[in-house]
C-alpha cells in the first residue's frame, strides 16, 4: 500500500539553526500538507500546497517557514532560524483531491527537537 | 470560526463495554467529518469519516447537525482500540483539516 514517507524520523538542531525536513508524498496525489503537534498537545494545521503553490497557511506559518516542490517526488518544509518553541512533531500529508470528503494520508513524522 | 472539540482527554474503559468518544465541532457551512486514530508508534490513520456512512473495526460515527457533533461508538471495546483518537474536519474547499486535541482511549482487559 503507498504511503507518505518522512525523513529524518529525528531531528536535533541547535537553535538559530535552519532545518529541512522532508517528505514523499503518494505519488498520484496533487495536494500536501505540513502539520506539527507540540507535545502534549493537538496537531495543528501550518500550510497546504497545489499546483506548486501555497493554497492555504495558518498564522503559525511565518516568514521563517517556507515549502518547496524542489523535484517530482519531494516537498519540503523548511525552518529558517529555529526557534525553541519550534521543537515538536512534524506531520506531512497528502490527498488525492482538496475538496471535501478526501482522505489525508499522513507520514509517521519527523521530531523537530531544538536545543 | 472553525473548531473542533474533543472533551474527553483521557478515556478507559473495560473489554468488552460500550465505548463513545465525543467530538463537537463548529463550523459555518457544510463540513466533513473524520476520525483519525493513532496507535502506539505508529500513524496517524482514518478510521473513518461521515461522508462514507461506513463501520470501521466496529466503529461507526453519526453527523447530527443539529448538536453539531459526531461522536465516535463502538458497541463491544477490544484491547486492540486503545489508542489516540482525533476527530478532525475539513471544509469545503479541503484546503486544511482542523483537529480536535484528542482522545486517550485505554481499554482494560
Amino acid at each position: 500500500e503507498p504511503e507518505v514517507t518522512q525523513t529524518p524520523s529525528h531531528q536535533v538542531t541547535q537553535m538559530g539553526q535552519e532545518v529541512i525536513l522532508r517528505c514523499v508524498p503518494i505519488s498520484n496525489h496533487l495536494y500536501f500538507y505540513w502539520y506539527r503537534q507540540i507535545l502534549g498537545q493537538k496537531v495543528e494545521f501550518l500550510v497546504s500546497f497545489y499546483n506548486n503553490e501555497i493554497s492555504e497557511k495558518s498564522e503559525i506559518f511565518d516568514d521563517q517557514f517556507s515549502v518547496e516542490r524542489p523535484d517530482g517526488s519531494n516537498f519540503t518544509l523548511k525552518i529558517r532560524s529555529t526557534k525553541l518553541e519550534d521543537s515538536a512533531m512534524y506531520f506531512c500529508a497528502s490527498s488525492e483531491r482538496g475538496q471535501g470528503g478526501t482522505e489525508a494520508f499522513f507520514g509517521q513524522g519527523t521530531r523537530l527537537t531544538v536545543v | 470560526a472553525q473548531r473542533v472539540t474533543q472533551p474527553e482527554k483521557l478515556l478507559s474503559v473495560f473489554k468488552g463495554a460500550p465505548v463513545e468518544l465525543k467530538c463537537n465541532y463548529s463550523y459555518s457551512g457544510s463540513p466533513e467529518l473524520f476520525w483519525y486514530v493513532q496507535y502506539s508508534r505508529q500513524r496517524l490513520q482514518l478510521l473513518l469519516r461521515h461522508i462514507s456512512r461506513e463501520s470501521i473495526k466496529g466503529f461507526t460515527a453519526d453527523l447530527n447537525k443539529g448538536e453539531t457533533s459526531f461522536h465516535l461508538k463502538k458497541p463491544f471495546a477490544q484491547e486492540e482500540d486503545s489508542a489516540m483518537y482525533y476527530c478532525a474536519l475539513s471544509g469545503a474547499s479541503g484546503n486544511q483539516f482542523y483537529f480536535g486535541t484528542g482522545t486517550s482511549l485505554t481499554v482494560i482487559p
